[in-house]
């Protein structure tokens, strides 16, 4: 299975709502990531964890909130969103980086994201 | 530091046509250099990769070689098709950047039949 997953596939909030994204691999790999992506730009990374434990956070606002309850699972818990945080949030996973490469990651479809 | 140059599109091919997209990078040491596609409503694919210099990486009739003594990693196509329409984006990945993705623009590229 070479596949990432992640639901829901489109997702419409109020700026008040709390809600959670989900993405999910078995390809076994340790390293999960959340990126955001706005229309025809590359994605921008909000957050990796390795092995279960959060390595990178690129200074996300704290109403973003990634959690990672096993190796395979990964969710992003949204509280008071803004309008300009509508996007496509895109799951990827990796080996766990080392220092002979070849981490190349894979992505889910991506959840779009509107904020109203 | 590392960074990523692509050439910018929208780049408009007619069915059949070669597909060169050029990608530069700066970097200290030895970077994996990667090429990803999104077509239209979906999510970043992997479509090609190189991990040290003088390796070609090739999918799906693409192809792209990872050349040190020019620090580029274009990618090319024979003769490209309508189902090719989608954004090209060059990445490279670094020891000494913690290994996290660092893209380019991003191309379009649209096939007309």
């Amino acid at each position: 299975d070479t596949e990432v997953t992640q639901t829901p596939k489109h997702l419409v909030m109020g700026m008040t709502n709390k809600k959670s994204l989900k993405c999910e691999q078995h390809m076994g790999h340790r390293a999960m990531y959340w990126y955001k992506q706005k229309a025809k730009k590359p994605p921008e990374l909000m957050f990796v964890y390795s092995y279960e434990k959060l390595s990178i956070n690129e200074s996300v606002p704290s109403r973003f909130s990634p959690e990672c309850p096993n190796s395979s699972l990964l969710n992003l818990h949204l509280h008071a969103l803004q309008p300009e945080d509508s996007a496509l949030y895109l799951c990827a996973s990796s080996q766990v980086p080392r220092a002979g490469g070849g981490d190349e990651q894979f992505f889910g479809p991506g959840t779009r994201l509107t904020v109203l | 530091g590392n960074s990523v140059t692509q050439m910018e599109g929208p780049v408009t091919l007619s069915e059949e046509a070669f597909l060169t997209i050029n990608c530069t990078y700066t970097a200290t040491g030895y970077p994996s250099l990667f090429w990803y596609v999104q077509y239209p409503g979906e999510g970043l694919q992997l479509l090609l990769k190189a991990t040290k210099a003088d390796d070609k990486g090739s999918n799906k009739g693409f192809e792209a070689t990872y050349r040190k003594e020019t620090t580029s990693f274009h990618l090319e196509k024979g003769s490209v098709q309508v189902s090719d329409s989608a954004v090209y984006f060059c990445a490279l990945s670094n020891a000494g950047n913690n290994r996290k993705l660092i893209w380019g623009l991003g191309t379009s590229l649209a096939v007309n039949p």
